[in-house]
């Protein structure tokens, strides 16, 4: 099946930093890439839409200039979280839906687990 | 987006067939029913998906109601690799600006 990859699995960073999460996918071309955010025993989350060549949806409650969203490419998406706190601690998951999937289905990354100290 | 209930945790024996239902009542007609995991740290993967008639793959078999309004993703024997959080969501057709969303989903645990 197809294959969505995320890096980094995991990230520890000092409050105030900036860091950014790579969503690939891997094998085919993603028009439309979903980020979300999970927090432990929490539902996802969505975040934002993000269309290839075209800037992001966010999601109400969601700061865009917090979350930088690129899409530049149709196998890449990066997630950029800017002057992380505390308090953005949490699971983020890219998902993809390609060309391929006529009935949407949805493909996954591993995951990104951020935590800002 | 049509929104999907289902019950928050269920158990099961080992061996034993999962039965995990799925509440779609405001389903529309075009809308594909779609049932993902997660394991505990990872990201979710797919499980099945069905439009009208019911599906078999090699993880689980999706029976849908006549009427659309629910369906059951069965389990035909757990495993301890089967406990995840189940969750059930409708897909409209790619093409579509539809947002997948997910609702709190079924936390199946498995006992030895």
């Amino acid at each position: 099946g197809a294959v969505v990859s995320q890096h980094p699995s995991w990230v520890i960073c000092k409050s105030g930093t900036s860091v950014k999460i790579e969503c690939r996918s891997l094998d085919f071309q993603a028009t439309t890439m979903f980020w979300y955010r999970q927090f432990p025993k929490q539902s996802l989350m969505l975040m934002a839409t993000s269309n290839e060549g075209s800037k992001a949806t966010y999601e109400q409650g969601v700061e865009k200039d917090k979350f930088l969203i690129n899409h530049a490419s149709l196998t890449l998406s990066t997630l950029t979280v800017t002057s992380a706190h505390p308090e953005d601690s949490s699971f983020y998951i890219c998902s993809a839906r390609g060309g391929l999937a006529a009935t949407g289905e949805l493909f996954f990354g591993e995951g990104s687990r951020l935590t800002v100290l | 987006d049509a929104k999907t209930t289902q019950p928050n945790s269920m158990e099961s024996n080992e061996e034993e067939p999962v039965h995990l239902p799925c509440n779609h009542s405001t389903i529309s007609g075009t809308d594909y029913i779609h049932w993902y995991r997660q394991l505990p740290s990872q990201g979710p993967e797919y499980v099945i998906h069905g439009l009208t008639s019911n599906v078999n793959n090699r993880m689980a078999s999706l029976a849908i109601a006549e009427d659309r309004k629910s369906s059951t993703l069965i389990l035909h024997r757990a495993t301890l690799r089967d406990a995840a959080v189940y969750y059930c969501i409708l897909r409209a057709p790619s093409g579509g600006s539809y947002i997948p969303t997910f609702g709190r989903g079924t936390s199946l645990i498995v006992h030895p």
